[in-house]
């Protein structure tokens, strides 16, 4: 069993969808969880950042976190065509020191 | 200010052949990283440097592969005798002090292609 797993989609939504993305672990030293989000040909960007549970937005985005079901959640309201991208959860911990560990990333179309 | 640059952009390449790929860091930040990502995979953690302190290379997949970080700067990642299961994106971040907590910003990435 992966540390992190992510459904790679892809998801297609219309123009102006509320867009759930999701990923479980099964590390319970987790407590940094973090959203980036890649263009093609592009290398990953920082789009949120959570420390440990509840919820915190930003914009658009509201990212979520429920370490007793150890399940994060990434919501974007009115999606945009500009927000097709690959969405990469994230996590790391205290414990694990540097290490980061990626989920495979959610492809989202988002069209017009 | 300039963000993390890799070069080349794709590399392709015949099976046996080494291949070298290059990191540039953001100035000033002291550790860096690299990647593997093959579709649907997500990103593999391939080898850590941290300042002056010795790499962590526990995610280097076999001994053909070898990073090293000069000067506390630029990297070179080198595969040698590649295989076709080495075809991936070859991604390398920087961050300002290495801890976890820290925002890494990725370069766009080397394509590698081993025919």
């Amino acid at each position: 069993q992966k540390e992190v797993e992510q459904d790679p989609g892809p998801l297609s939504v219309p123009e102006g969808a509320i867009v759930s993305l999701n990923c479980t672990y099964s590390n319970s030293a987790f407590q940094y969880f973090m959203w980036y989000r890649q263009y093609s040909r592009k290398g990953p960007e920082l789009l949120m950042y959570t420390y440990s549970s509840g919820n915190k937005e930003d914009g658009r985005f509201t990212a979520q976190v429920d370490k007793s079901s150890k399940y994060i959640s990434l919501f974007i309201r009115d999606s945009q065509p500009s927000d097709s991208a690959t969405y990469l959860c994230a996590m790391s911990g205290i414990t694990g020191g540097f290490k980061t560990i990626f989920g495979a990333g959610t492809r989202l179309f988002v069209k017009a | 200010g300039a963000g993390v640059s890799q070069s080349p952009s794709n590399k392709v390449t015949e099976k046996g052949k080494d291949v070298e790929l290059r990191c540039d860091p953001i100035s000033g930040h002291t550790a860096l990283y690299w990647y593997r990502q093959s579709l649907g995979q997500g990103l593999e953690f391939l080898i850590y440097f941290q300042g002056n302190s010795a790499p962590d290379k526990s995610g280097l997949p076999s001994d053909r592969f070898s990073a090293e970080r000069t000067g506390g700067s630029v990297s070179t990642l080198t595969i040698q005798r590649t295989q076709q299961e080495d075809s991936a994106v070859y991604l390398c971040a920087s961050s300002p002090s290495g801890i976890s907590v820290d925002t890494q910003y990725f370069g766009p990435g080397t394509r590698l292609t081993v025919l």
